[in-house]
């Protein structure tokens, strides 16, 4: 059965840091992908991660798999305080759509 | 990107009553999934709905207490029955699309159980 697991569950930063969220998952997955959610929102789609080594950039995030450790990361570049928002990262098994969620990292990034 | 609506938006339940959630795409699509997230957690996923078969369950969700309709192939509806405050919840519908394996989610339905 997968499970998967991020930390930190809580990051507070300041304006112009870097930081990076980790997500754990424990057996084999398929895809991992990582969504970004605002307060009364719902998700919002970030990366797909589909192979071992690949990496995505889009503004101040990147994540990153590697399938061999079973760990995605999604890095942040000198946090803005737009970036504030929960950050869910999540597992597939059985080549289905089924995603199996961690717990969420509420990121809040402060002047 | 898929466009997925879903009604009502929210809603205020008493315990005991039955709501139905709709979920539309605008494309057609081959699975549908119907998440939970319970205040403050993560999402849990509870049944994946496909076009002419019965839906699949996850464990802990039961046919009796979340009834699922997938008529067509852009359309999906749950049923949270017999409602209890347990239930007040975020619900979700899912789908996947294309070859990109891209899952988008619609807006959600916020219920509160009274």
């Amino acid at each position: 059965e997968l499970k998967v697991e991020q930390n930190p569950l809580f990051l507070s930063m300041q304006e112009g840091k870097n930081y990076t969220i980790y997500c754990n998952y424990s057996t084999t997955s398929d895809r991992l992908y990582w969504y970004r959610q605002d307060p009364g929102k719902s998700l919002e789609s970030l990366f797909v991660l589909l192979s071992n080594g690949a990496v995505k950039q889009e503004g101040r995030l990147m994540a990153s798999l590697d399938t061999k450790a079973r760990l995605s990361t999604l890095h942040i570049t000198a946090a803005v305080h737009d970036l504030s928002a929960t950050y869910f990262c999540a597992g597939t098994y059985n080549q289905g759509g089924k995603l199996i969620f961690g717990q969420g990292t509420e990121l809040s990034v402060k002047p | 990107s898929a466009v997925i609506s879903q009604k009502p938006s929210r809603d205020i339940c008493q315990r005991g009553t039955s709501l139905t959630i709709q979920c539309q795409v605008d494309s057609q699509v081959t699975m549908m999934f119907w998440y939970r997230q319970q205040p403050g957690q993560s999402l849990t996923l509870i049944a994946t709905a496909n076009q002419g078969s019965e839906a699949t369950y996850e464990s802990g969700f039961v046919i009796d207490k979340f009834p699922i309709s997938r008529p067509n192939l852009t359309f999906s509806t749950l049923t949270v029955s017999n409602m209890s405050p347990e239930d007040s919840s975020i619900y979700l519908c899912s789908v996947e699309q294309g070859l990109s394996y891209e899952q988008y989610f619609g807006p959600g339905t916020r219920l509160t159980v009274t």
